[in-house]
């Protein structure tokens, strides 16, 4: 069955600087994958799409790439601030569902 | 423009008793999705709702069921509580065929 990892359980970064989470993933050939960020107490909300055949996508300070060939994915987040500070989970695109990953915990230190 | 809306918020129940977590989707939206998220882990999908029929079904036993109305809203049913049931249910809503999904904040359901 497919597995998803992600880098660390938990990353702490001072603010302004860049943080780079990494989302890995085996058994699996998503149509497209996704991020998610979470905040304790509430539902996961959307980010980022992207699929199979782009490379890159931005959203303002967002960025996200997709490497098929190594079946990983990173999320960056530049100029980071406190309010960056969430769980950010990788989502991999069947077509009718999507997989999870267990998250990574995102901590910007002023 | 209400998003996703899930009732009830917190849920207590003890084992072997059944529950029913309801779910109104976005508007505009026609397929809805529920997913099981136990404490410090990703949310697992259960099943998907599209036309009140089943769609896809995760790796989850008998014992959780649901229901599509003709409104698009949607029931996820637990029979025979168990407490490793204990998580946070979310409810996801989406267009046919499109992506991203959108979620509610869950309800929380605990099992003594």
């Amino acid at each position: 069955s497919q597995k998803i990892e992600q880098n660390s359980e938990a990353l702490n970064i001072q603010e302004g600087k860049t943080a780079t989470l990494t989302c890995n993933y085996t058994n699996y050939s998503p149509a497209y994958l996704q991020w998610y960020r979470q905040d304790p107490g509430r539902g996961p909300v959307f980010l980022l799409l992207i699929r199979e055949n782009e490379k890159e996508k931005r959203k303002e300070r967002l960025k996200v790439t997709f490497d098929t060939t190594l079946k990983q994915s990173l999320f960056h987040i530049t100029a980071s601030q406190p309010a960056d500070s969430a769980t950010y989970l990788c989502a991999l695109g069947g077509a009718n569902n999507l997989f999870f990953g267990t998250g990574t915990r995102l901590t910007v230190i002023p | 423009d209400a998003g996703v809306t899930q009732s009830p918020t917190h849920l207590i129940k003890t084992r072997g008793q059944q529950v029913t977590l309801r779910c109104s989707p976005k508007s505009g939206h026609d397929t809805v999705s529920w997913y099981q998220q136990a404490l410090g882990q990703g949310p697992q999908f259960i099943f998907q709702y599209y036309e009140e029929e089943e769609r896809q079904r995760g790796n989850f036993p008998d014992r959780f069921s649901g229901h599509q109305f003709p409104n698009y809203s949607s029931e996820l049913n637990v029979n025979a509580l168990l407490l490793g049931d204990s998580a946070l249910y979310l409810c996801a809503s989406s267009l046919a065929g499109s992506q991203p999904q959108h979620f509610g904040d869950g309800t929380r359901l605990s099992i003594l």
